[in-house]
């Protein structure tokens, strides 16, 4: 069955550095997301792409984030500046179309210290 | 505005005996629900849901779920559990017209750790 892969799988990273998150949505999907889930909380929605540009986007992806898809496999998270509180796992998902089933990755962990 | 309360944080039961992990909802719109897995170091799997058709809805391993709208529930069951389901189970809620589309806002409970015993 075709999966949502996501690199690394884990990242340890200082204060203040840049961090980029990369998925690879499943070939034919259309819409994608990124989610995240800091340790003990909820997963929460970052943000939803489609058609090259930010569809919506919550509260909490603020300046500090982006999203690019830079070719037509990748679909990358970035983080400019990390802080403590963004140490957290990170999930990309895809689905084909509105009313499709949303597929997730198995996460990237972000720790930053 | 739409969310979902998990009731319990942990679930224990032994292998062989019936599950039910508790989950009821607020949503403004006609909600589609959802449950979703997550067993360790893997990412979150579909296991169910219910976009305003049949009531009770099958999904994978053995798992239903009802959707009661006067109850504001969507309880998921097995009959019988398996080591194999112990894991964290996830009850999602977005407005139907929402769902998959371009804003995609899932929004989740906190999760129940199922735990199953020998």
């Amino acid at each position: 069955e075709p999966e949502v892969t996501q690199t690394p799988s884990h990242q340890v990273t200082q204060m203040g550095q840049e961090v980029i998150l990369r998925c690879v949505p499943i070939s034919n999907h259309l819409y994608f997301y990124w989610y995240r889930q800091i340790l003990g909380q909820k997963v929460e929605f970052l943000v939803s792409f489609y058609n090259n540009e930010i569809s919506e986007k919550s509260e909490i992806f603020d300046d500090q984030f982006s999203v690019e898809r830079p070719d037509g496999s990748n679909f990358t998270l970035k983080i400019r500046s990390t802080k403590l509180e963004d140490s957290a796992m990170y999930f990309c998902a895809s689905t084909p179309a509105p009313g499709n089933t949303i597929y997730f990755g198995e996460g990237s962990w972000l720790t930053v210290v | 505005a739409q969310s979902v309360t998990q009731l319990d944080s942990h679930v224990s039961v032994s292998e062989g005996t019936p599950v039910l992990l508790r989950c009821n909802y607020s949503s403004s719109y006609s909600p589609s629900l959802f449950w979703y897995v997550q067993h360790p170091n893997k990412g979150l799997q579909l296991l169910l849901k219910y976009t305003s058709a049949a009531t009770l809805v099958k999904g994978i391993n053995g798992f239903e779920a009802e959707f009661k709208k006067s109850e504001t529930s969507f309880h998921l069951t097995k009959p019988s559990a398996h080591m194999s389901d112990a894991a964290e189970y996830f009850c999602v809620v977005t407005p139907f017209r929402n769902y998959g589309g371009s804003q995609g806002n899932l929004i989740f409970g906190k999760g129940t750790k199922l735990s199953v015993k020998p």
